[in-house]
């Protein structure tokens, strides 16, 4: 079946540097994505969504890629803080599925040095 | 505050029992769902309700069984029929509509001793 995945398990970066984190998917029918921050032993928050009829979206200090032709979605984290350190997760949603479900990648630990 | 709020934080179970976790939202929100997370791993849905008194299996259903008898509680019981309970259990809800996010309990930890 068709899943989302991501490329790298673990990124590390340094305090200050931008974050990119990246999310591949197979779902050509996929038309709206979503990433998640989750920090160890809680509940994923939600980061910023987007849809397919968008290239990109900005919030505070992150930014979603869509590149629909490659099927790839990316994270920037501008600025990368300690607090920043979590489990990014990215989620799709299949537009010919009738049901609310999204379906969840496996995930990237984002590591900030000191 | 509006939310998602499960109950217990942390669940010890002996083999052979079956366990109810709690799951309440106040967001009026008419879909929720139960996902299994496993260490290092991603979720994966084990139920989900889209309307009251409707719910439907989700990847992992065997050995859970949910009600949903009022709009914002989603209960799970994890059953001895499941045969590796141990694992982070994690409520979420939504809007209507499949366009919108998902929020997040804070989740409960199930041990089975």
């Amino acid at each position: 079946g068709e899943s989302v995945g991501l490329h790298l398990p673990t990124l590390s970066v340094q305090e200050g540097d931008n974050s990119i984190i990246n999310c591949a998917y197979s779902n050509s029918a996929s038309d709206y994505f979503i990433w998640y921050k989750q920090e160890s032993g809680k509940g994923p928050q939600f980061i910023i969504d987007i849809r397919s009829n968008m290239d990109k979206r900005q919030g505070q200090r992150v930014t979603v890629l869509l590149n629909k032709t490659v099927k790839h979605l990316s994270l920037q984290i501008a600025a990368t803080q300690p607090g920043d350190s979590a489990v990014y997760f990215c989620a799709e949603k299949d537009r010919m599925d009738s049901s609310y479900k999204l379906i969840f990648g496996s995930g990237t630990r984002l590591l900030v040095r000191p | 505050d509006g939310g998602i709020t499960q109950s217990p934080k942390y669940l010890f179970r002996k083999e052979g029992q079956n366990v109810t976790l709690s799951c309440e939202q106040n967001l009026n929100h008419d879909a929720m769902y139960w996902y299994r997370q496993d260490p290092g791993q991603g979720l994966r849905l084990i139920y989900y309700s889209q309307i009251v008194n409707d719910f439907q299996k989700g990847d992992i259903a065997e050995g859970y069984s949910v009600s949903r008898e009022k709009k914002e509680s989603f209960p799970l019981t994890v059953t001895s029929a499941q045969k590796n309970p141990t694992a982070f259990y994690l409520c979420a809800s939504s809007l209507a509509g499949g366009y919108n996010e998902q929020f997040f309990g804070p989740g409960t930890r199930l041990t089975v001793l």
